[in-house]
């Protein structure tokens, strides 16, 4: 199971793009980068999810060099509600039914008025 | 996106009570569903892995008879957390995979389990 290491914690302000980058040096071929946010007292909401390059959706893009080592997610123009929890995780999606996704810290990201 | 619901958000019972928490996919059928433990501050704990129809695996560490899960149907899986005590209090999370979905699970919004 790949191991991820992120930054414990990071500040922004309003208005900013937000880049928080993740470890995975020892990512496996079948492995997959997902990122989901966390709210205090919530469950986790995902927000992306790749295996390569880059991907983006309608909140967020994760971009992923060549050896796919790392990953880093960037928040464009970050708003007050996007303090929160990142995590970033990496898993077979081909693992089977009791495949394990190993949570670290993650990042908390405070967005300064 | 897929919806999970879990009940009840918040649950404040007497040390030696058993709580019961559910956790169900409101639009889709999920054969696993996964329950976490959450300290404050702290990460996500997997305790257990929850399969219909199969018994659960659980962690390392994870009392089977003090946390018992039952996923008697594709749509819904509890845990009752058995003879509460102090220590048992936490966030409890459950999480549901649904077919096809790689590693995009989806969430419920948690149960604030207080035990006096």
């Amino acid at each position: 199971l790949a191991k991820t290491t992120q930054p414990i914690s990071m500040d922004s302000y309003e208005g900013q793009e937000v880049n928080i980058t993740c470890s995975h040096n020892n990512i496996a071929t079948n492995d997959y980068i997902t990122w989901y946010q966390q709210f205090p007292s919530q469950g986790p909401r995902f927000i992306i999810q790749g295996y390569k390059t880059k991907v983006t959706n309608e909140v967020a893009s994760l971009f992923i060099p060549a050896d796919r080592k790392s990953s880093t997610l960037s928040l464009p123009r970050v708003s007050l509600s996007d303090t929160a929890v990142y995590y970033c995780l990496v898993g077979d999606m081909w693992a089977g039914n009791n495949r394990k996704l190993i949570w670290g810290l993650g990042t908390s990201l405070a967005v300064n008025p | 996106g897929a919806v999970v619901s879990q009940h009840p958000s918040r649950v404040i019972c007497k040390s030696g009570t058993s709580v019961k928490i559910e956790c169900r996919s409101l639009d889709f059928q999920a054969t696993t569903m996964f329950w976490y433990r959450q300290f404050p501050k702290q990460s996500l704990m997997l305790m257990a892995t929850s399969n219909e129809g199969s018994k659960a695996t659980y962690e390392q560490g994870v009392e089977k008879d003090k946390f018992l899960i039952n996923h008697a149907s594709l749509t819904l899986s509890t845990l009752t957390v058995t003879s509460a005590h102090p220590e048992d209090s936490s966030f409890y999370i459950c999480s549901a995979l649904p077919e096809g979905a790689g590693e995009k699970l989806f969430f419920g919004s948690g149960t604030q389990l207080s035990v006096l």
